[in-house]
């Protein structure tokens, strides 16, 4: 089982609609999760970070957290065309301090 | 803030020539800088972990000899690559993660270089 796990896509999703894009991890003890935006050709910049269980929001973005299932999303709420990138989501290996990343979501919105 | 700059962002170079890259954390102290590589359609493998002052830390499968990783000071980490070969050809980014203030956690990513051996 790998340690970060997201489906790969393609996601397409209408403009204006809210794209889902979910993550599994199988570290039990890790505390602190990361989604990263990539668009093609350039490198990852981050987009949330979420240590505590439920939702965090910071303008579009949702990212919502469930230890217990070892889950992480993240919610873009009014989809627009320049969202279409690849997700990254990335959780911190504790005692490492090395993120492990998913092999991301390729994500297109639709005009 | 937070801002992580590489360079070059493009190189290319002749097989069996050296290529060093530079990364620098432009506005905080870095207290570990990371070294990545991504292959196209691929994801983001972590090739070694710096601190500074201190010899770096690889991953498995990683040849330590070839991938020359120096962290001189709290801004700056220089990774070269020894006798490059065309597998070698890949983006390289690098990232800095923040002691002062914030946690320190989280990793800012620089630009990116794509090296290209021919």
């Amino acid at each position: 089982q790998k340690e970060v796990e997201q489906n790969s896509g393609p996601l397409s999703v209408p403009e204006g609609a809210i794209a889902s894009l979910n993550c599994t991890y199988s570290d039990r003890v890790s505390q602190s999760f990361f989604w990263y935006r990539q668009y093609s050709g350039k490198s990852p910049e981050l987009i949330m970070s979420i240590y505590s269980n439920g939702d965090k929001e910071d303008g579009r973005f949702t990212a919502q957290l469930n230890k217990a299932s070892q889950y992480v999303s993240l919610l873009i709420r009014d989809s627009q065309p320049s969202d279409s990138a690849t997700y990254l989501c990335a959780v911190l290996i504790q005692g490492a301090q090395k993120l492990v990343f998913g092999q991301g979501t390729r994500l297109t919105i639709n005009p | 803030g937070a801002v992580v700059s590489q360079h070059p962002s493009r190189v290319i170079c002749k097989s069996g020539t050296s290529v060093k890259i530079e990364c620098r954390s432009l506005d905080f102290q870095a207290t570990t800088m990371f070294w990545y590589r991504q292959f196209p359609k691929q994801s983001l493998m972590l090739m070694a972990t710096s601190n500074e002052g201190s010899k770096a830390t690889y991953e498995q499968g990683v040849e330590k000899d070839k991938f020359l990783i120096n962290h001189a000071s709290l801004t700056l980490s220089t990774l070269t690559v020894t006798s490059a070969h065309p597998e070698d050809s890949s983006f390289y980014i690098c990232s800095a993660s923040s002691r002062s203030g914030g946690r320190t956690d989280t990793q800012y990513f620089g630009p990116g270089t794509r090296l290209t051996v021919l």
